[in-house]
Parts: C-alpha cells; structure tokens; sequence
C-alpha cells in the first residue's frame, strides 16, 4: 500500500499568516507523530496521536501551534501567526502499534515550510 | 526525555564495517533501543531495533549488551549510499520519542 504522504511538499508563507500542513498516514495505523526539523538539525517532536486523541501535546513550541487528527486517519497541523523561526521541514509519522514491529515508525517525505 | 549521545560525525571508507556506538545510561526496563537512517532531504528510515543481545537483519547488526547502557549500530561493508544520519533512540510504547542531532557518516570512496 502507499506510504505516508504528506502536503504541501514546499510551502512559502509570509510572516504572520495561518498555514496547514496535511498528513496522511498509512492506512490502518493508528498512531500518528508531528516532527519538525531545523537545517543541519535532528528531529524536534511537536505531538503524538494514539487514535485521534493526543496524549502527549508536550511538543509544540507555542500556542500558535495546533493539530488535529479525525476518524483515526488524517492529522493537520496549524500554525497560526507564522515567525521565522517557524521556518523547517515539518515530518509526519504513522505506526501500527498491533503490528508485528509497533514501535517502527514510517515516516512521509515532508514539508518544507519557509516563512518569509 | 529519552536522552541517547552518539558521535557527531564519522567517516569511513567504502568496503569498511562501520561500527556507530550510542549511549543510553539511563535506559528504562521497557525501553527498546531503535536506529533510524536519514538522507537528505527525505524523512527517517528505521534500520533496526532490539531490546538485547544480537539482532541482525539484511541492513545491519544491532548489539546490545547486557547491562544495556550502550549499544552499537554494525554496518557490514559500508558503500557511498550508506552516506546519511543514523538516529538512535531509547523508548518503549507509542510515545514521545526524542531524535537527537544523530552521527552524520560521511563514506569516502
């Protein structure tokens, strides 16, 4: 089946506008990760999903940073008021934690977000 | 957090095994130990996972020893695709899991 894919795959934005980042996971996997990576950085984790609830929000950088997953597929992340400093490549994971590996994350190929 | 040190950068020559050593002093009971590969421009790509000993799959070795305070990353006759970051990570359960800045391997020809 396909893997995780993820859209826009490039977003510029100007300074202080809202953007939404789409997530869609691999069918069937019920936990879903937000990541961001900084050039030349390792992986930041914004926020996890267990189902379409999140138990861990503990990641996102500020108030301006939001997401959501519905009917245990999709996710979007918001991110309202952009800054520079929100300027990164935005990764998604899904897992299948009643699958043979569930700690195995796969990962979609990003967005790269540049707020200018 | 789950917190894992590791070598910035490492270069090896193509043929070569490479051996990536990680630290997890503080490694918890349920906690499996899970090394991803990251190349340019494009997202993570889990290489291997154990939760003790020896595990090995068609990529690479996995070892673990018993007081399970380190572990190192084996890569059998390295070639110029191997060039990436490799990520380990400490963590159990489907949670947060911490990516720290990874070894950047740099195979020389």
């Amino acid at each position: 089946g396909a893997g995780v894919s993820q859209s826009p795959s490039n977003k510029v934005t100007e300074k202080g506008k809202d953007v939404e980042l789409r997530c869609d996971p691999i069918s069937g996997h019920t936990a879903l990760y937000w990541y961001r990576q900084r050039l030349g950085q390792g992986l930041e984790f914004l926020i996890y999903f267990q189902g379409n609830s999140a138990p861990d929000k503990s990641g996102l950088p500020s108030d301006r940073f939001s997401a959501e997953r519905t009917g245990e597929s999709v996710s979007t992340l918001t991110i309202q008021r952009t800054q520079q400093e929100d300027s990164a490549v935005y990764l998604c994971a899904s897992s299948d934690p009643a699958g043979t590996n569930p700690y195995e994350q796969y990962f979609g190929p990003g967005t790269r977000l540049t707020v200018t | 957090l789950a917190k894992t040190t590791q070598p910035i950068s490492m270069d090896s020559y193509e043929g070569q095994e490479v051996n990536i050593t990680c630290s997890h002093n503080n490694i918890a009971t349920n906690d499996y130990i899970t090394w991803y590969q990251q190349f340019p421009s494009q997202g993570p790509r889990f290489i291997i996972q154990g939760y003790k000993t020896k595990v090995t799959n068609e990529v690479a070795s996995l070892f673990i020893p018993a007081d399970r305070k380190s572990s190192t990353l084996s890569l059998p006759r390295v070639s110029l695709s191997d060039t990436a970051v490799y990520y380990c990570l400490r963590g159990g359960g489907y949670q947060k899991v911490t990516f720290g800045i990874g070894t950047k391997l740099q195979v020389i020809p």
